[in-house]
């Protein structure tokens, strides 16, 4: 079983639409949760980190964690085109700048 | 200001070579971390060097090796490849103790 698991999707919505990403983990060690955002053929970039539980918003983007449940989201309000990529949940122990555990990503198409 | 850059961008080996990967930080970082991130997956933690030394070790063999160097540049070496070292190989860099790792655009290595 892998300690990070996300739905590979892919998931396509209209533009516009509300989006919810999902990720659940099995290791309750996890302190810091992250979202990247990667596009083809790019390197990840951190959209929002979250220590412990809670929720955090910034923008459009909201990141959920529940650590009782073991279950991570991220909300994209008001989808657009330009939010097609894959979406990538992280999570580490110690530190967003240490070693951090990815789940497989969920490949997201915003459709006109 | 240059963010995270890797060399070479595309790479073709034949089983069994070797190779080198590069990577120079982004200005004002100085930890480097390599991940191998497999079609369809996330990326995979290696090692992570501070300090021109390793810090921390992901689940790969010894025929993964790293450098870093005084100016906080780093190299990865792959011994012995495999087909299934087939991945993009992806460079993070941070400051110690910062918040958000960066990542550069990765290197596609293939081998045949």
């Amino acid at each position: 079983q892998k300690e990070v698991e996300q739905d590979p999707g892919p998931l396509s919505v209209p533009e516009g639409a509300i989006v919810s990403l999902n990720c659940t983990y099995s290791n309750s060690a996890f302190q810091y949760f992250m979202w990247y955002r990667q596009y083809s053929r790019k390197g990840p970039e951190l959209l929002m980190y979250t220590y412990s539980s809670g929720n955090k918003e910034d923008g459009r983007f909201t990141a959920q964690v529940d650590k009782s449940s073991k279950y991570i989201s991220l909300f994209i309000r008001d989808s657009q085109p330009s939010d097609s990529a894959t979406y990538l949940c992280a999570m580490s122990v110690t530190g967003t700048a240490s070693k951090l555990t990815f789940g497989t990503g969920t490949r997201l198409q915003v459709t006109l | 200001d240059a963010g995270v850059t890797q060399s070479p961008t595309h790479l073709i080996k034949t089983r069994g070579q070797q190779v080198t990967l590069r990577c120079s930080p982004k200005s004002g970082h100085d930890t480097v971390s390599w991940y191998q991130q497999a079609l369809g997956q996330g990326p995979q933690f290696i090692f992570q060097y501070y300090e021109e030394e390793e810090r921390q070790r992901g689940n790969f063999p010894d025929r993964f090796s790293g450098h870093q160097f005084p100016n906080y540049s780093s190299e990865l070496n792959v011994n012995a490849l495999l087909l299934g070292d087939s991945a993009l190989y992806l460079c993070a860099s941070t400051r110690r103790r910062n918040t958000e790792a960066f990542f550069g655009q990765g290197t596609r290595l293939t081998v045949v």
